[in-house]
Order: structure tokens, then C-alpha cells, then sequence
């Protein structure tokens, strides 16, 4: 598609439940970051896929978060148990990092999933 | 540890007034350095970066920034500022970590352009 498209946009939970949040990204961007966003504060970065290498996992805060992605293509990211704490607003982007390409190392955000557990 | 620092909470100008929004970093080796801009309830836009060559790189919506080595900083700039710039402002900084690239933000600067 034209962006990086994000799904859901809203999610409220319980305490408790899972949720699975979607990532569609820019047909050809092979490398995916997802950063979390809590109110007020700056970006933190959780996970890192780029094409079929290993993910870069370096960054998810708990064993209770776990992100895949299918080759080069939609990524979702799921948090089990869902804390108050992980109420935030994730963000995905994707870019493409051969530098010989237009926008390569530019990274692409998509909206973004709002989470808010109750 | 690689980083990257916006002292400013909050930055407020006047409309026509010039604005600078200021970033500091620490990374290892030649920085890539990025500027975004990010709108209530939308995700991040890319304004402009610096990779390598001229230090003064110029970006959408008349911003600019300028890469400054010795001082390690990439303030964002912009001549006449106009109320539709206010926004929420991030520097990033793309660096090496444990064998990959990651993107480090700033925590980013409120700007608020008052008419």
C-alpha cells in the first residue's frame, strides 16, 4: 500500500486478556521497528525485523510481549496478559535500507494502535 | 552509551519569529541523524535528515537543520515559524547496537508557535 498501515487503531482492554496488534508495512521495506509510546514520553524501541534475518528483540520489556513477522510482509505484535502499564500507543514503521534506493534508512510510521487497558 | 538528547520540553515563538529546536547526540562512528514531527493522534512524519556531505540540510515545510560535529548536534531550525508548526518534535539517530541498526529518539520537544 501507499503507507504503513496499522491495526487496530483503538484498542481498550481488561486487565489480564490478550491483544494483537497488526502492522501492514510499505511493499518492499524490508526492515520493521516497532516502538512503543507512552502519554507524554518519547519512543521506546521494542522489536526490530530486517527481511528473513534473526529479530533484534532486544528491546521487548517482558516475556509477555512477542512480535512476528512472514518474511517481508505483515508483522503482529501480541502482549499477553495485558498490564495497565502496557497502555501506550504502538507504532510501526518500515523502510528500505539499500542505499542505493529513494528514502533508503528513512524510517515510515504508520498511525499507530492506541491501547488502553482498563 | 549512544543517545540522543532534547534539553527542551517545550520551546514556545512567536508567529514570524525564527525557531530552533534543539538535539544533541552521542553514537559511535559517522551519524545518521533525523528529524520528525509528529500531530495529535497521527503517527510520526519525516521532515529531513543528515547522512553525509553538506552540514546545513534543508527538509519540508522550510525547516532545516543544521550538523554540527564538534558540538555533536543537529538543531532544527526554521526562519518565520507559523502556528500550524506547532507540534510535538523528535531527533533520531540511527546507530550500531549489538550487530544492528536501531533508531534512537530524543523524548522529544513540544514547539508551540503563538499567533
Amino acid at each position: 500500500g501507499a503507507g504503513v498501515s496499522q491495526s487496530p487503531s483503538n484498542k481498550v482492554t481488561e486487565k489480564g486478556k490478550d491483544v494483537e496488534l497488526r502492522c501492514d508495512p510499505i511493499s518492499g521495506h524490508t526492515a520493521l521497528y516497532w516502538y512503543r509510546q507512552r502519554l507524554g514520553q518519547g519512543l521506546e524501541f521494542l522489536i526490530y525485523f530486517q527481511g528473513n534475518s534473526a529479530p533484534d528483540k532486544s528491546g521487548l520489556p517482558s516475556d509477555r510481549f512477542s512480535a512476528e513477522r512472514t518474511g517481508e510482509s505483515v508483522s503482529t505484535l501480541t502482549i499477553q496478559r495485558t498490564q495497565q502499564e502496557d497502555s501506550a500507543v504502538y507504532l510501526c514503521a518500515s523502510s528500505v535500507t539499500d542505499r542505493g534506493l529513494p528514502g533508503a534508512n528513512v524510517l515510515t510510521f504508520g498511525a499507530g494502535s492506541r491501547l488502553t487497558v482498563l | 552509551a549512544q543517545s540522543v538528547a532534547q534539553p527542551e520540553d517545550q520551546v514556545n515563538v512567536a508567529e514570524g519569529n525564527p525557531l530552533t529546536v534543539k538535539c544533541t547526540y552521542s553514537v559511535s562512528g559517522n551519524p545518521y541523524l533525523f528529524w520528525y514531527v509528529q500531530y495529535p493522534n497521527r503517527g510520526l512524519q519525516f521532515l529531513l535528515k543528515y547522512i553525509t556531505g553538506d552540514n546545513l540540510v534543508k527538509g519540508s515545510y522550510g525547516f532545516e537543520a543544521e550538523f554540527n560535529k564538534s558540538q555533536t548536534s543537529f538543531h532544527l531550525k526554521k526562519p518565520s515559524a507559523l502556528v500550524s508548526d506547532s507540534a510535538l518534535y523528535f531527533c533520531a539517530v540511527r546507530a550500531i547496537t549489538s550487530g544492528t541498526y536501531k533508531y534512537i529518539f530524543g523524548t522529544g520537544t513540544r514547539l508551540k508557535v503563538l499567533a
